[in-house]
Protein backbone atom coordinates (compact mmCIF):
# COMPACT_ATOMS: atom_id res chain seq x y z
CA UNK A 1 0.00 0.00 0.00
CA UNK A 2 1.01 3.79 -0.68
CA UNK A 3 2.41 5.54 2.64
CA UNK A 4 -0.86 7.84 3.29
CA UNK A 5 -2.21 8.59 6.07
CA UNK A 6 -5.50 10.81 7.22
CA UNK A 7 -6.07 12.06 10.57
CA UNK A 8 -8.60 11.61 12.03
CA UNK A 9 -10.17 8.49 11.21
CA UNK A 10 -13.56 9.46 12.76
CA UNK A 11 -14.83 12.84 13.65
CA UNK A 12 -18.43 14.03 15.54
CA UNK A 13 -18.84 17.75 14.95
CA UNK A 14 -21.68 20.79 15.47
CA UNK A 15 -22.83 22.51 12.69
CA UNK A 16 -20.96 25.95 11.93
CA UNK A 17 -17.83 24.79 13.48
CA UNK A 18 -14.89 24.30 11.56
CA UNK A 19 -13.10 21.24 10.89
CA UNK A 20 -9.83 20.36 8.98
CA UNK A 21 -8.89 17.09 7.73
CA UNK A 22 -5.37 15.92 7.05
CA UNK A 23 -3.83 13.55 4.41
CA UNK A 24 0.04 12.97 4.70
CA UNK A 25 2.04 10.99 2.41
CA UNK A 26 5.53 9.79 2.27
CA UNK A 27 5.52 9.00 -1.55
CA UNK A 28 6.80 12.44 -2.66
CA UNK A 29 3.96 12.36 -5.08
CA UNK A 30 3.35 15.71 -6.82
CA UNK A 31 -0.59 15.33 -7.03
CA UNK A 32 -2.94 14.75 -4.00
CA UNK A 33 -6.71 14.95 -4.09
CA UNK A 34 -9.68 14.86 -1.48
CA UNK A 35 -12.63 12.96 -2.59
CA UNK A 36 -15.91 12.92 -0.87
CA UNK A 37 -17.88 9.34 -1.00
CA UNK A 38 -21.44 9.19 -0.63
CA UNK A 39 -24.23 6.16 -1.22
CA UNK A 40 -24.88 6.24 -4.84
CA UNK A 41 -22.38 9.14 -5.72
CA UNK A 42 -19.51 7.09 -5.41
CA UNK A 43 -16.55 9.18 -5.21
CA UNK A 44 -16.61 12.97 -6.28
CA UNK A 45 -13.83 15.70 -6.45
CA UNK A 46 -13.75 18.11 -4.00
CA UNK A 47 -10.24 20.17 -4.47
CA UNK A 48 -7.00 18.56 -5.94
CA UNK A 49 -3.23 19.67 -5.77
CA UNK A 50 -0.59 19.42 -8.43
CA UNK A 51 2.26 20.77 -6.16
CA UNK A 52 3.10 23.23 -3.25
CA UNK A 53 0.67 25.88 -3.22
CA UNK A 54 -0.89 25.25 -6.35
CA UNK A 55 -4.26 23.69 -6.16
CA UNK A 56 -7.91 23.73 -7.80
CA UNK A 57 -11.65 22.90 -7.29
CA UNK A 58 -12.97 19.82 -8.38
CA UNK A 59 -17.23 18.91 -9.04
CA UNK A 60 -18.17 19.36 -5.24
CA UNK A 61 -15.64 22.38 -3.85
CA UNK A 62 -18.23 24.67 -2.58
CA UNK A 63 -17.98 25.14 1.79
CA UNK A 64 -14.56 23.39 1.70
CA UNK A 65 -11.27 25.00 1.40
CA UNK A 66 -7.78 23.60 0.99
CA UNK A 67 -3.82 23.91 1.56
CA UNK A 68 -0.28 22.36 0.50
CA UNK A 69 2.31 24.09 1.95
CA UNK A 70 4.34 21.22 1.94
CA UNK A 71 4.66 18.34 -1.00
CA UNK A 72 3.79 15.55 2.00
CA UNK A 73 0.46 17.69 3.54
CA UNK A 74 -2.29 18.46 2.10
CA UNK A 75 -5.60 20.21 4.08
CA UNK A 76 -9.11 20.25 3.91
CA UNK A 77 -11.14 22.09 5.58
CA UNK A 78 -15.27 22.71 6.31
CA UNK A 79 -15.26 26.67 6.86
CA UNK A 80 -18.58 26.17 8.74
CA UNK A 81 -19.42 22.56 9.03
CA UNK A 82 -23.18 21.60 7.59
CA UNK A 83 -24.98 18.48 7.93
CA UNK A 84 -24.40 17.79 4.24
CA UNK A 85 -20.72 17.31 4.55
CA UNK A 86 -21.38 14.01 6.64
CA UNK A 87 -19.75 11.85 4.78
CA UNK A 88 -16.70 9.46 4.34
CA UNK A 89 -13.59 11.91 2.83
CA UNK A 90 -10.97 10.25 1.21
CA UNK A 91 -7.33 11.46 0.17
CA UNK A 92 -5.79 9.76 -2.84
CA UNK A 93 -2.16 10.58 -4.39
CA UNK A 94 -0.32 10.02 -8.06
CA UNK A 95 3.09 10.86 -9.24
CA UNK A 96 1.89 13.18 -11.98
CA UNK A 97 -1.41 13.97 -13.55
CA UNK A 98 -0.62 12.19 -16.49
CA UNK A 99 -1.26 8.24 -17.23
CA UNK A 100 -0.65 7.65 -13.73
CA UNK A 101 -2.67 5.86 -11.17
CA UNK A 102 -3.95 7.19 -7.73
CA UNK A 103 -3.68 5.48 -4.79
CA UNK A 104 -5.88 6.02 -2.00
CA UNK A 105 -5.81 6.93 1.75
CA UNK A 106 -8.06 4.81 4.60
CA UNK A 107 -11.04 7.44 4.80
CA UNK A 108 -11.99 9.80 7.22
CA UNK A 109 -15.80 9.46 8.42
CA UNK A 110 -17.34 12.88 9.28
CA UNK A 111 -20.36 13.69 10.63
CA UNK A 112 -21.61 16.78 11.28
CA UNK A 113 -24.51 17.22 13.93
CA UNK B 1 -17.24 17.06 -19.94
CA UNK B 2 -16.34 13.16 -18.68
CA UNK B 3 -18.96 10.92 -17.32
CA UNK B 4 -18.92 7.54 -15.82
CA UNK B 5 -22.15 5.00 -15.90
CA UNK B 6 -22.78 2.63 -13.89
CA UNK B 7 -26.23 0.59 -14.15
CA UNK B 8 -26.03 -2.16 -11.46
CA UNK B 9 -26.82 -0.33 -8.31
CA UNK B 10 -26.19 -4.30 -6.22
CA UNK B 11 -25.48 -7.05 -7.68
CA UNK B 12 -26.01 -10.34 -5.76
CA UNK B 13 -24.75 -13.76 -7.11
CA UNK B 14 -23.92 -17.16 -5.46
CA UNK B 15 -20.26 -18.37 -5.49
CA UNK B 16 -18.51 -19.70 -8.52
CA UNK B 17 -21.22 -17.58 -10.50
CA UNK B 18 -19.55 -15.72 -13.51
CA UNK B 19 -19.63 -11.81 -12.82
CA UNK B 20 -20.14 -8.87 -15.67
CA UNK B 21 -20.34 -5.52 -14.49
CA UNK B 22 -21.15 -2.60 -16.49
CA UNK B 23 -19.10 0.31 -17.21
CA UNK B 24 -19.80 3.16 -19.54
CA UNK B 25 -18.38 6.01 -19.74
CA UNK B 26 -18.94 9.40 -21.80
CA UNK B 27 -15.78 11.30 -23.09
CA UNK B 28 -14.54 12.24 -26.72
CA UNK B 29 -11.11 11.53 -26.75
CA UNK B 30 -8.34 8.90 -25.73
CA UNK B 31 -9.05 7.95 -22.07
CA UNK B 32 -7.38 6.02 -19.58
CA UNK B 33 -9.95 3.48 -17.60
CA UNK B 34 -9.58 2.13 -14.09
CA UNK B 35 -11.69 -0.67 -12.10
CA UNK B 36 -11.17 0.02 -8.26
CA UNK B 37 -12.42 -2.20 -5.52
CA UNK B 38 -13.53 -1.22 -1.98
CA UNK B 39 -13.97 -4.30 0.41
CA UNK B 40 -16.32 -3.45 3.24
CA UNK B 41 -14.50 -1.04 5.79
CA UNK B 42 -11.77 -0.55 3.95
CA UNK B 43 -10.31 2.19 1.36
CA UNK B 44 -9.97 1.83 -2.01
CA UNK B 45 -7.80 -0.55 -4.04
CA UNK B 46 -6.95 -1.14 -8.02
CA UNK B 47 -8.21 -3.87 -9.66
CA UNK B 48 -7.52 -2.52 -12.92
CA UNK B 49 -6.32 -0.27 -15.23
CA UNK B 50 -6.42 0.50 -19.38
CA UNK B 51 -4.13 2.79 -21.08
CA UNK B 52 -3.28 1.32 -24.46
CA UNK B 53 -2.15 -1.83 -26.03
CA UNK B 54 -4.25 -4.76 -25.96
CA UNK B 55 -7.85 -4.05 -24.68
CA UNK B 56 -8.29 -7.33 -22.67
CA UNK B 57 -6.82 -6.13 -19.56
CA UNK B 58 -6.17 -8.42 -16.78
CA UNK B 59 -6.02 -7.32 -13.15
CA UNK B 60 -5.88 -8.71 -9.43
CA UNK B 61 -7.83 -11.88 -8.26
CA UNK B 62 -8.63 -13.23 -11.34
CA UNK B 63 -10.42 -9.69 -12.65
CA UNK B 64 -9.98 -8.86 -16.16
CA UNK B 65 -11.92 -6.17 -18.18
CA UNK B 66 -12.53 -5.54 -21.64
CA UNK B 67 -12.65 -1.50 -22.76
CA UNK B 68 -14.64 -1.91 -26.37
CA UNK B 69 -14.40 1.32 -27.40
CA UNK B 70 -17.19 1.84 -30.39
CA UNK B 71 -19.10 1.09 -27.21
CA UNK B 72 -17.21 3.22 -24.96
CA UNK B 73 -17.90 0.56 -22.24
CA UNK B 74 -15.35 -0.61 -20.14
CA UNK B 75 -16.93 -4.33 -18.38
CA UNK B 76 -15.37 -6.06 -15.31
CA UNK B 77 -15.42 -9.92 -15.91
CA UNK B 78 -14.79 -12.76 -13.29
CA UNK B 79 -15.24 -16.10 -14.13
CA UNK B 80 -16.13 -17.61 -11.04
CA UNK B 81 -16.80 -15.05 -7.88
CA UNK B 82 -15.87 -15.94 -4.44
CA UNK B 83 -17.66 -14.93 -1.24
CA UNK B 84 -14.44 -12.40 -0.51
CA UNK B 85 -15.52 -10.78 -3.20
CA UNK B 86 -18.01 -9.10 -1.68
CA UNK B 87 -17.29 -5.27 -1.96
CA UNK B 88 -18.24 -2.48 -3.64
CA UNK B 89 -16.92 -1.88 -7.55
CA UNK B 90 -16.55 1.89 -9.13
CA UNK B 91 -15.62 2.24 -12.45
CA UNK B 92 -13.32 5.29 -13.13
CA UNK B 93 -12.36 7.29 -16.63
CA UNK B 94 -9.78 10.33 -17.15
CA UNK B 95 -9.42 11.79 -20.57
CA UNK B 96 -5.52 11.52 -21.48
CA UNK B 97 -5.67 15.34 -21.08
CA UNK B 98 -6.51 16.06 -17.88
CA UNK B 99 -5.41 15.13 -14.39
CA UNK B 100 -8.97 14.75 -12.46
CA UNK B 101 -10.52 11.05 -12.57
CA UNK B 102 -14.32 10.87 -12.33
CA UNK B 103 -15.73 8.02 -10.80
CA UNK B 104 -18.97 5.92 -11.45
CA UNK B 105 -21.47 5.88 -8.69
CA UNK B 106 -20.17 2.28 -7.75
CA UNK B 107 -21.81 -1.51 -7.80
CA UNK B 108 -22.19 -2.92 -4.42
CA UNK B 109 -21.69 -6.85 -5.20
CA UNK B 110 -22.78 -9.30 -2.66
CA UNK B 111 -22.03 -13.70 -2.75
CA UNK B 112 -24.14 -15.88 -1.22
CA UNK B 113 -22.07 -18.42 0.48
Amino acid sequence: DAGITQSPRHKVTETGTPVTLRCHQTENHRYMYWYRQDPGHGLRLIHYSYGVKDTDKGEVSDGYSVSRSKTEDFLLTLESATSSQTSVYFCAISESGGEETQYFGPGTRLLVL
Amino acid sequence: AQSVSQHNHHVILSEAASLELGCNYSYGGTVNLFWYVQYPGQHLQLLLKYFSGDPLVKGIKGFEAEFIKSKFSFNLRKPSVQWSDTAEYFCAVRGSSASKIIFGSGTRLSIRP
